[in-house]
């Protein structure tokens, strides 16, 4: 049980295109929904905390407008970058929680800017 | 803010040895203390956890231990084998909140 899964895996966007991100948890109902980022040889960096329902909570220095985050579902939240630039490329990565306090991470989508 | 340290950042072991990665924390709040495994290209792998009412906790050959005293924990791994090379993150968190990050373990197991 708790398997988190990321659409798509990996995407080539083009520099001022939007990429939408989709995280889905495949056997639970997830309370919360968390976006991370992460750089090569890194740890994780939180983006944002989403709950159903509700809009999205974003770590300070994470711009809200460009990180469209929506959490429709108690099983579905996406992450859409809006006018994507070279500096936006990155390993995207996104948890679940039960609301127990665990997270469960889905695969990552690996996001490159040309 | 909780602030999370992780030591060693690269640990190279010879397959069959034991293999300990040791994470400090900060804030005392912290009651919950998760071990994800990464490998590369793939998202973390939570491979142990364990609550501050628990001083340890184990599952075949990897154990964790907590001392909330020290405000410390580490990751123990027995009998290593390759498949276990990977990047290893430890965290706290507090009543399901944000996660804090240990820095990472790059851990290599030499056939």
């Amino acid at each position: 049980g708790a398997v988190v899964s990321q659409h798509p895996s990996w995407v080539i966007c083009k520099s001022g295109t939007s990429v939408k991100i989709e995280c889905r948890s495949l056997d639970f109902q997830a309370t919360t929904m968390f976006w991370y980022r992460q750089f090569p040889k890194q740890s994780l960096m939180l983006m944002a905390t989403s709950n159903e329902g509700s809009k999205a909570t974003y770590e300070q220095g994470v711009e809200k407008d460009k990180f469209l985050i929506n959490h429709a579902s108690l099983t579905l939240s996406t992450l859409t970058v809006t006018s994507a630039h070279p500096e936006d490329s990155s390993f995207y990565i996104c948890s679940a929680s039960r609301g127990a306090g665990e997270q469960y991470f889905g695969p990552g989508t690996r996001l490159t800017v040309t | 803010g909780e602030n999370v340290e992780q030591h060693p950042s690269t640990l190279s072991v010879q397959e069959g040895d034991s293999a300990v990665i040791k994470c400090t924390y900060s804030d005392s709040a912290s009651n919950y203390f998760p071990w994800y495994k990464q490998e590369l290209g793939k998202g973390p792998q939570l491979i142990i956890d364990i609550r501050s009412n628990v001083g340890e906790k184990k599952d075949q050959r990897i154990a964790v231990t907590l001392n909330k005293t020290a405000k410390h924990f580490s990751l123990h791994i027995t009998e290593t084998q390759p498949e276990d090379s990977a990047v290893y993150f430890c965290a706290a968190s507090s009543y399901g909140n944000q996660f804090y990050f240990g820095t990472g373990t790059s851990l290599t197991v030499i056939p």
